[in-house]
């Protein structure tokens, strides 16, 4: 199947800094990612769309200025937690589009992303 | 509002026994389903996805569909401790690649 890498895997930060978390298609260019957010035993959440050449589409609730996302090329979507405060904490995971048989999609997840802000 | 409703368990079941896990949705529109596996500290991987009425089989495990009802179902025959994860259910409407992803439910199988 089709591979998303997330890199770092794991992150610990100081109040108020910046982090940066790349997702990559390794195998396969993707069009569109998404970036969720998982909280201890809590579902995903979607945060946002985030669509190759063009500004990423936010959920409902999801502040743009503080998680800024960039979609440069076809195999490479960025989510830079701006000013991060410890309720940030929390895990995150993109994943990528890949088109099954039809008209149906799957998404195939990368690892996630483990942030601590302290 | 769309939603999938699951009971977050634990559902625990001995080794080898029948491990059934279900997963309700509230929108009508959704036509395809999948069931995912998420072992602690990992990402979600895919295990099952159905779309039609009925039930789809693969190797240990078959997912169920009843749309009249608005239910799909796991099932996990001759459970293995390594089964031992949290399972989410999730639907996604026509037409629409973004599912909407129930809270999962815990499974625990013991020796």
């Amino acid at each position: 199947g089709a591979v998303v890498s997330q890199h770092p895997s794991r992150v610990i930060c100081k109040s108020g800094t910046s982090v940066k978390i790349e997702c990559r298609s390794l195998d396969f260019q993707a069009t569109t990612m998404f970036w969720y957010r998982q909280f201890p035993k809590q579902s995903l959440m979607l945060m946002a769309t985030s669509n190759e050449g063009s500004k990423a589409t936010y959920e409902q609730g999801v502040e743009k200025d503080k998680f800024l996302i960039n979609h440069a090329s076809l195999t490479l979507s960025t989510l830079t937690v701006t000013s991060a405060h410890p309720e940030d904490s929390s895990f995150y995971i993109c994943s990528a589009r890949v088109p099954l048989a039809g008209h149906y999609n799957e998404q195939f997840f990368g690892p996630g992303t483990r942030l601590t802000v302290l | 509002q769309k939603e999938v409703e699951q009971n977050s368990g634990p559902l625990s079941v001995p080794e080898g026994a029948i491990a059934s896990l279900n997963c309700t949705y509230s929108d009508r529109g959704s036509q395809s389903f999948f069931w995912y596996r998420q072992y602690s500290g990992k990402s979600p991987e895919l295990i099952m996805f159905i779309y039609s009425n009925g039930d789809k089989e693969d190797g240990r495990f078959t997912a169920q569909l009843n749309k009249a009802s608005q239910y799909v179902s796991l099932l996990i025959r001759d459970s293995q401790p390594s089964d031992s994860a949290t399972y989410l259910c999730a639907s996604s409407a026509g037409g629409s690649y973004i599912p909407t992803f129930g809270r999962g439910t815990s499974l625990i199988v013991h020796p």
